[in-house]
């Protein structure tokens, strides 16, 4: 799990607030950068994805914002809602193989 | 319901005992993988097939740890001599050959006494 470094373990955000989770990662052969969330007892689901040519992309009130350079890569969740409460996994991935997971983070919504 | 589906959801077992988990993938999905995560950890890749190929194998996947997927289409996981250490939850998922997205099942929680 070394190579893919995820922050803030855990955070907690007023519903309506804005909740930010940064990636780290090592391997330049990762050429595609999913957001995972998780809800307990259930398997990861894709949330948002990017690509390395673009730098920034925007799905409903979620952005990821990629900065190739410094090898990260971020997952911003606008206007916070209690059912967004779950954990969140980076996975980058090469070559359409396997994902390579974050540590993960816990967000709590309170209302 | 066309998602992953995973048996059993839940497996306890005592230590030394052998266990086998299934997994069908959607069905047109030709790319299989399972993953291994222990309470509070991101999901940590074990092996995945294109077809019936085993393609890739972690370091974790010891010797008491062996996958088929005989046809292509089901697969499953066998732990031979079970440790209290295999104690996590099994997760398969599926993709298809152009698109990087993977589907997950539900799990197998596995619990070794």
């Amino acid at each position: 799990q070394q190579q893919v470094k995820q922050s803030p373990q855990s955070l907690i955000v007023q519903k309506g607030g804005i909740s930010i989770i940064n990636c780290a990662y090592e391997n330049t052969a990762f050429d595609y950068f999913p957001w995972y969330q998780q809800f307990p007892g259930k398997g990861p689901a894709l949330l948002i994805a990017i690509r390395p040519d673009v730098s920034e992309k925007k799905e409903g009130r979620f952005t990821i914002s990629f900065n190739k350079s410094a090898k990260q890569f971020s997952l911003h969740i606008m206007d916070s809602q209690p059912g967004d409460s779950a954990t969140y996994f980076c996975a980058p991935q090469a070559a359409g193989n396997k994902l390579t997971f974050g540590g993960g983070t816990r967000v709590l919504v309170k209302p | 319901d066309t998602g992953v589906s995973q048996n059993p959801r839940h497996k306890i077992t005592k230590r030394g005992q052998n266990v086998t988990f299934r997994c069908d993938p959607i069905s047109e999905h030709n790319r299989l993988y399972w993953y291994r995560q222990t309470l509070g950890q991101g999901p940590e890749f074990l092996t995945y097939f294109q077809n019936e190929a085993q393609l890739e194998k972690s370091r974790l996947l010891s010797d008491r740890f062996s996958a088929e997927r005989p046809k292509g289409s089901f697969s499953t996981l066998e732990i031979q001599r079970t440790e209290q250490g295999d104690s996590a939850m099994y997760l398969c998922a599926s993709s298809g050959d152009s698109y990087n997205e993977q589907f997950f099942g539900p799990g197998t929680r596995l619990t070794v006494l």
